[in-house]
């Protein structure tokens, strides 16, 4: 039983294309959120969305949006992606318990753009 | 200026040995610590998180201490295994719960040989 799950585990597109990674806990968990890591290993978050309310947005470019269609789901579409795009992406959700929040990530998404 | 930085970048021991690594950071204000472990191809997994008034954390062979008035942390890891081998991430909140600004160290890439 997969707690968080992503889809697609790998997506290669062109440059200029409009896609989606979808995500998925069946955690029951509040607050879920987008990280980036790129090609050294570092992991930045992007978003995170609590009850539908975007709480955190780093300064990413616009051409990312996360929807949240539902408690359980976070999305994140990307439009007319770059080269610098290219990176793997993580999903993860958390539950504020006792005043701390231990999160859960997905396997990622590994994004190529050619 | 918020930043966590963790040494060695990386480490290779044999299996069985110990090994400690470590994270300093200068983070205000602080809320909590974590330490995460990040198999390749894999989503990061929480090993342990420790606030202001935690000194020690344990999670089985995996063991965390933090000293907050110097800012420093290390994750000390007894009897190594193979499994073991993975990259482990130090992060700190500057805020409780899941509305923290979470700073990612990059990493400390741990192989265990035979």
């Amino acid at each position: 039983d997969t707690a968080v799950s992503q889809t697609p585990k790998y997506l290669v597109t062109q440059m200029g294309n409009d896609k989606s990674i979808k995500c998925e806990q069946n955690l029951g968990h509040d607050t879920m959120y987008w990280y980036k890591q790129d090609s050294k290993k570092f992991l930045k978050i992007m978003f995170s969305y609590n009850n539908k309310e975007l709480i955190i947005n780093e300064t990413v470019p616009n051409r990312f949006s996360p929807k949240s269609p539902d408690k359980a789901h976070l999305n994140l579409h990307i439009n007319s992606l770059e080269l610098g795009d290219s990176a793997v992406y993580f999903c993860a959700s958390s539950q504020l318990r006792r005043g701390l929040d231990e999160q859960y990530f997905g396997p990622g998404t590994r994004l190529t753009v050619t | 200026k918020n930043q966590v930085e963790q040494s060695p970048q990386s480490l290779i021991i044999l299996e069985g040995k110990n090994c400690t690594l470590q994270c300093n950071y200068t983070v205000s204000p602080f809320s909590n610590l974590r330490w995460y472990k990040q198999d390749t191809g894999r989503g990061p997994v929480s090993l342990t998180i420790m606030t202001f008034s935690e000194n020690t954390k344990s999670n089985g062979r995996y063991t965390a201490t933090l000293d907050a008035d110097t800012k420093q942390s290390s994750l000390h890891i007894t009897a190594s295994q193979l499994s073991d081998s993975a990259s482990y991430i130090c992060v700190v909140s500057t805020k409780g719960g899941s509305q923290g600004n979470l700073i990612f160290g990059k990493g400390t890439k741990l192989s265990v040989k035979p």
